[in-house]
């Protein structure tokens, strides 16, 4: 699977939007991005996933870069709940239903009130 | 959408004793199961792959002896530390693939907290 990097943390205010950078360079054309959050104490949870297009969902939304080499996860509006790592990673559609994700660290977003 | 519990949520036992861990996919047959480990500030590493039936695939560097998984039917996969030590106390969490799919999506257990005294 290729690599991604991301910001160690990131912090944002509450009510205010949050863009989580997610930079995958050597991206294949079949590979889908995925993102995953975990709180605290918990396993982690889906977040979003696309393509090639911008994607939206009731948690959030996911921009894709037109090369596809970098995608950022939007959060419209941050809550205290949403402090969390967010985790993005990269599944190739091909691979079958039993391979694992590969987690790398992941941003570690704070939310301050 | 799909459930995957796990149980005990957390467990303190002593050194040297041996701990059960079950993960369960409450809506949906899994036909693959995963077993990661998380220590403190770190992500998640695979330990290894459950298919139903078959044996296990273990990643390099964790021993099958120590970490028993049996996935005896579609919605069940267990996790077992031998022989438990201080240092196997981590975040256990398993997930597993509601498949064949085409983007792989997988569910996460909430995790098991292991603490060996």
């Amino acid at each position: 699977d290729a690599k991604t990097t991301q910001p160690n943390s990131m912090e944002s205010n509450e009510e205010e939007p949050v863009h989580l950078p997610c930079n995958h360079s050597t991206i294949s054309g079949t590979d889908y991005i995925h993102w995953y959050r975990q709180l605290p104490s918990q396993g982690p949870e889906y977040v979003i996933h696309g393509l090639t297009s911008n994607v939206n969902n009731r948690m959030a939304s996911l921009a894709i870069a037109e090369d596809r080499k970098s995608s950022t996860l939007i959060l419209h509006r941050a809550t205290l709940r949403d402090a969390a790592v967010y985790y993005c990673i990269l599944r190739d559609v091909g691979d079958n239903y039993g391979q694992n994700f590969v987690f790398g660290p992941g941003t570690r977003l704070s939310v301050l009130p | 959408g799909a459930v995957v519990s796990q149980h005990p949520s957390w467990v303190i036992c002593k050194s040297g004793t041996s701990v059960k861990i079950e993960c369960r996919s409450l809506d949906f047959q899994a036909t693959t199961m995963f077993w990661y480990r998380q220590f403190p500030k770190q992500s998640l590493m695979l330990m290894a792959t459950s298919n139903e039936g078959s044996k296990a695939t273990y990643e390099q560097g964790v021993e099958k002896d120590k970490f028993l998984i049996n996935h005896a039917s579609l919605t069940l996969s267990t996790l077992t530390v031998t022989s438990a030590h201080p240092e196997d106390s981590s975040f256990y969490i398993c997930s597993a693939t509601v498949g064949p799919s085409s983007y792989n999506e997988q569910f996460f257990g909430p995790g098991t907290r292991l603490t060996v005294l």
